[in-house]
């Protein structure tokens, strides 16, 4: 079974501050990456996706994936509160289905 | 266009008892995935189709069947409801990019 590891966390940082997400996937030819946010009782919603090395920004969220260390993470910037909540780590396997993480918590402080 | 809707929302069965949560969707996906989500834990595939007529398990298929007859339509039913399958229940569609879009959950509790 291929796996996607993430620190569960809590991440806490105050607001203002940077808040780094990490998670790293075991299928070396995985090739497609998401990052998931959920706050509490609600479903999954897309942040953003990431297919090639390197870095992607949309708005105060970068994404960064590394293929050969199989890494992939999320920078929050200028984090608020309202950023609060567990962010999901996701790798699509053999094309056909998401496989995530147990997710990481974010607790930004005001 | 109400994307992905899930009934019910909540409900409570006894064990041995069976029931079908609903999905449907109005984006015209073809593929639809059904996802369990226990309390502190990521989403485990139960099942997923690629289309109407065809279905495939995913990791934790146990306990749970599935049937695809439409595009828009994609139930899970469970057959003799145990503890161990009291969790949130995620239906979700795959989109443009391979981008999934989830519907808002199911909460099942089995006692």
């Amino acid at each position: 079974q291929k796996e996607v590891e993430q620190n569960s966390g809590p991440l806490s940082v105050p607001e203002g501050a940077i808040a780094s997400l990490n998670c790293t996937y075991s299928d070396r030819g995985s090739q497609s990456f998401f990052w998931y946010r959920q706050y509490s009782g609600k479903s999954p919603e897309l942040i953003m996706f990431i297919y090639s090395n390197g870095d992607k920004e949309d708005g105060r969220f970068t994404a960064q994936l590394n293929k050969a260390s199989q890494y992939v993470s999320l920078l929050i910037r200028d984090s608020q509160p309202s950023d609060s909540a567990t962010y999901l780590c996701a790798v699509l396997q053999a094309g056909t289905a998401l496989i995530f993480g147990k997710g990481t918590t974010l607790s930004v402080s005001s | 266009n109400a994307g992905v809707t899930q009934t019910p929302k909540f409900r409570i069965l006894k064990i041995g008892q069976s029931m079908t949560l609903q999905c449907t969707q109005d984006m015209n996906h073809n593929y639809m995935y059904w996802y369990r989500q226990d309390p502190g834990m990521g989403l485990k595939l139960i099942y997923y189709s690629v289309g109407a007529g065809i279905t495939d398990k995913g990791e934790v298929p146990n306990g749970y069947n599935v049937s695809r007859s439409t595009t828009e339509d994609f139930p899970l039913r469970l057959e003799l409801a145990a503890p161990s399958q009291t969790s949130v229940y995620f239906c979700a569609t795959r989109g443009v990019q391979e981008t999934q879009y989830f519907g808002p959950g199911t909460r099942l509790l089995v006692l």
